[in-house]
């Protein structure tokens, strides 16, 4: 079993629509988990970032951890076509501190809002 | 502020080649990271530089190096090409608290 499991998609909505992307994990030792968003031909930026179980709002973008059942989701409300990227899941044992930056990646999700 | 730059953009090299890439971090970063992303497989890090030393380094054969110079920026290294490693390589600097990703070499071995 991969330590993070991520659905690759495609996944293709209409604008407007809520988008839930999900990934499990089987590391328990990850504390730091962030999503990334990675458009076509670029490098990974960070979108959110949750330490520990609980939920996480910025604008349109929710993250979520449910630590018991080893699962993160990003919800994205009220998609929009420049929501169009790659989604990548990733996670880390520690926070603070050097290396903590060694970070496991799920594989991405591939998501398109269509106008 | 200038992002974290790498070069070349893409390559192409032939099976046995050698193949080398470049990264320059944020100014005031210290920590580079280098992931290679290969088709179906995700980010899988790679190495990790602090201060001009390796700290740790990922599940990938010695054939993979680099080094950090004294102005902190960085240099990989892949020996003895093979065709699974053509991917996108990606150097990330950081502060504590977020990596900061280049756009990426892209790799092509024939």
């Amino acid at each position: 079993q991969k330590e993070v499991e991520q659905d690759p998609g495609p996944l293709s909505v209409p604008e407007g629509a809520i988008v839930s992307l999900n990934c499990t994990y089987s590391n328990s030792a990850f504390q730091y988990f962030m999503w990334y968003r990675q458009y076509s031909r670029k490098g990974p930026e960070l979108l959110m970032y949750t330490y520990s179980s609980g939920n996480k709002e910025d604008g349109r973008f929710t993250a979520q951890v449910d630590k018991s059942s080893k699962y993160i989701s990003l919800f994205i409300r009220d998609s929009q076509p420049s929501d169009s990227a790659t989604y990548l899941c990733a996670m880390s044992p520690t926070y603070s501190g050097a290396g903590s930056y060694q970070l496991t990646f799920g594989k991405g999700t591939k998501l398109s809002v269509i106008p | 502020e200038a992002g974290v730059t790498q070069s070349p953009t893409h390559l192409i090299k032939t099976r046995g080649q050698q193949a080398t890439l470049r990264c320059s971090p944020i100014s005031g970063h210290t920590s580079v990271y280098w992931y290679q992303q290969a088709l179906g497989l995700g980010l899988q890090f790679l190495l990790w530089y602090d201060e001009g030393e390796e700290r740790n380094r990922g599940n990938f054969p010695p054939r993979f190096s680099g080094r950090q110079f004294p102005n902190y920026s960085s240099e990989l290294n892949v020996n003895a090409l093979e065709l699974e490693d053509s991917a996108l390589y990606l150097c990330a600097s950081s502060p504590p608290g977020e990596l900061f990703f280049g756009e990426g070499s892209r790799l092509t071995v024939l």
